[in-house]
């Protein structure tokens, strides 16, 4: 069965420095892999997902993330952190294009000025 | 932006009590789904539904549950008889399908939720 694992519940980064938020997952099959962000009392937006093209790719607001099969991971990473990323982050997986999606547990990303 | 929107946004109900989530998708739309999060746990996989029948369901959505598009527009979550443990946020999706690998096409877009409060 697939999972998602996040490592850090919580990540907290200076305004300007370096986001990285781990996402390993575990498929039977090649998967569809999706972060995916939540801001306080609103519902979860998508910010890149990974559909087997490119292994490197691009989402909304300067994000990206990169697809390692031999690693079995998909980590998030932005170059320099904005007080505006302050949220929390999902990472997801799914078997087939439309179907279910298996969550992490989230990462809740602090950026201190 | 076309979104998807939920009703009530906080819903506040006694155990035992029937209660019904309503949500609207984007209009041309034909995958629905719901998922909950319980406080502190992970978001989860409840339903989901297509061409007016449920494609997959987890093992939470026992007979308590029901879902329906009751008028091609609404999509509804219905539980019977609810139980302190449904107390949740529950979050409606819904999604196109294609071939095409844009990042909007077959992404599930998501509600704001409706918080579940069971007394």
């Amino acid at each position: 069965a697939q999972s998602v694992t996040q490592l850090g519940s919580h990540v907290s980064v200076s305004e300007g420095a370096l986001v990285l938020l781990r996402c390993n997952y575990s498929s039977s099959v090649p998967p569809y892999l999706f972060w995916y962000v939540q801001y306080p009392n609103q519902g979860l937006q998508l910010l890149l997902k990974y559909t087997s093209a490119a292994t490197l790719v691009k989402g909304i607001n300067g994000f990206e993330a990169e697809f390692k099969k031999s690693e079995t991971s998909f980590h998030l990473t932005k170059p320099s952190a904005h007080m505006s990323d302050a949220a929390e982050y999902f990472c997801a997986v799914s078997l087939s294009q439309g179907g279910k999606l298996i969550f992490g547990q989230g990462t809740e990303l602090s950026v201190k000025p | 932006e076309p979104e998807v929107t939920q009703t009530p946004s906080h819903q506040v109900t006694q155990m035992g009590q029937e209660v019904i989530l309503r949500c609207v998708p984007i209009s041309n739309h034909l995958y629905f789904y719901w998922y909950r999060q319980i406080l502190g746990q992970k978001v989860e996989f409840l339903v989901s539904f297509y061409n007016n029948e449920i494609s997959e369901k987890s093992e939470i959505f026992d007979d308590q549950f029901s879902v329906e598009r009751p008028d091609g527009s609404n999509f509804t979550l219905k539980i019977r008889s609810t139980k302190l443990e449904d107390s949740a946020m529950y979050f409606c999706a819904s999604s196109d399908y294609g071939e095409s690998n844009s990042l909007s096409t077959d992404t599930q877009y998501f509600g704001p939720g409706t918080r579940l409060t069971v007394l």
